[in-house]
């Protein structure tokens, strides 16, 4: 069935350091891919989406890029703050517009 | 517009009672979604709707959980008798159409512990 796959946290980031945070998904058909975060005690927010193959979703300095040749949207961003400290979920809507997520990575970014 | 609403905002009952959760939809969004959150399982989806009708329940974990969509503005999640593993964060979600990518809006959800 289709499933989404993320790394495992929890990561452990110093300020101004490099993120990626892998994802992979499983699917039939092309799916539109999303990235939420969850800060303690809220509910999950969109950070960015792609709808298509080779879409770049980008936001607050987060990029993603849909490649459909290894099913991957891989979540990155160049330089941490403290404040995106959060839990990170991949997510694809499937067929029938179904909503699925991966299990979360949880971030933590210590100055 | 005041967002997803979800009520109670924290549930502390006993094995073998029964337990409600309530959702209020954004206005004109005609998908609703419910998900449970664990530590161990990460964020699972229930149940969804469109227009009020239950699209896919496959993931409603068994026959002690039900789900309802009276109307547009309103849902409830029910687990009867309830049991301690059901302890979690339960989820709902409201979308005005995920197709091309539409965005999905959550309440804060509900923080349900069973004893």
């Amino acid at each position: 069935g289709d499933s989404v796959t993320q790394m495992e946290g929890p990561v452990t980031l110093s300020e101004e350091a490099f993120l990626t945070i892998n994802c992979t998904y499983t699917a039939t058909g092309y799916p539109s891919l999303f990235w939420y975060v969850q800060y303690p005690g809220e509910g999950l927010q969109l950070l960015l989406k792609a709808t298509k193959a080779d879409d770049k979703g980008s936001n607050k300095g987060f990029e993603a890029t849909y490649r459909k040749e290894t099913t991957s949207f891989h979540l990155e961003k160049g330089s941490v703050q403290v404040s995106d400290s959060a839990v990170y979920f991949c997510g694809a809507k499937t067929s029938y517009d179904k909503v699925i997520f991966g299990p979360g990575t949880s971030l933590s970014v210590i100055p | 517009d005041a967002g997803v609403i979800q009520s109670p905002r924290h549930e502390v009952t006993e094995m073998g009672q029964e337990v409600t959760l309530r959702c209020k939809p954004i206005s004109g969004h005609d998908y609703l979604f419910w998900y449970r959150q664990t530590m161990m399982r990460g964020l699972e989806l229930l149940i969804y709707f469109n227009n009020n009708v239950p699209i896919d329940d496959s993931g409603m974990p068994e026959d002690r959980f039900s789900a309802k969509m009276p109307n547009a503005s309103f849902s409830t999640l029910k687990i009867q008798p309830s049991e301690p593993r059901d302890s979690a964060v339960y989820f709902c979600a409201s979308s005005p159409d995920p197709s091309g990518g539409g965005e999905l809006f959550f309440g804060e959800g509900s923080r349900l512990t069973v004893l």
